[in-house]
């Protein structure tokens, strides 16, 4: 099956400091991978979906300055952090979509990174 | 607007089935996906359906009804290892999925 890997899975950081977050189609092409955040005991929240190429689209009320997303090529998407604050803390999950022709439109996720800002 | 709806928690006997409903509303339609998701960890793929009727996969299977807005998972010969959170999520016209806010499933033995 299509394997999404992310990088790193946990990160602890120092308030103030900016984190990368990379996410890896390993056996596809995804033209757009998807950007979730988890907090404890909710559901996934969509930050932003990034289409290799171009300008990530970010959803109301997500500071694309503080969550810069970069996706230069067909199989890696980056979420960097910028400036973390305690508040930031929080399970970050990637997505990939993978196209497989017919009516299967199938996203795969990457196991999620979890970051804590001290 | 849109919504997915699904029950907040359920409980059910090793060995046994349950059945989990959802309900969707979504501006366009293009699939309604399953993820289990064990806890601290990324929901992984269980089913897609975007045709009426029943998909079946191993002790898994997954109705949908188009008309209806309605879809469920059924799980078959309940193990411990089921003991995870059942995510309902349709894929709307721009092929984003709106998830619902998932639905705990507890084995008991």
């Amino acid at each position: 099956g299509a394997v999404v890997s992310q990088h790193p899975s946990r990160v602890i950081c120092k308030s103030g400091t900016s984190v990368k977050i990379e996410c890896r189609s390993l056996d596809f092409q995804a033209t757009t991978m998807f950007w979730y955040r988890q907090f404890p005991k909710q559901s996934l929240m969509l930050m932003a979906t990034s289409n290799e190429g171009s300008k990530a689209t970010y959803e109301q009320g997500v500071e694309k300055d503080k969550f810069l997303i970069n996706h230069a090529s067909l199989t890696l998407s980056t979420l960097t952090v910028t400036s973390a604050h305690p508040e930031d803390s929080s399970f970050y999950i990637c997505s990939a979509r993978r196209l497989a022709g017919g009516d299967t439109d199938t996203q795969y996720f990457g196991p999620g990174t979890r970051l804590t800002v001290l | 607007g849109q919504n997915i709806d699904q029950p907040t928690e359920m409980t059910a006997t090793e060995g046994a089935i349950v059945q989990i409903n959802c309900t969707y509303q979504t501006s366009g339609f293009n699939g309604l996906f399953w993820y289990q998701q064990h806890a601290g960890e990324a929901p992984t793929f269980l089913s897609y359906n975007v045709l009426d009727g029943l998909e079946e996969k191993g002790r898994f299977s997954s109705f949908l009804s188009r008309s209806k807005g309605y879809s469920y998972l059924l799980l078959k010969e309940l193990q411990m290892k089921d003991s995870a959170s059942y995510l309902c999520a349709s894929m709307d016209s721009n092929y984003q999925l709106i998830w619902g806010a998932g639905t705990k499933l507890i084995i008991k033995p």
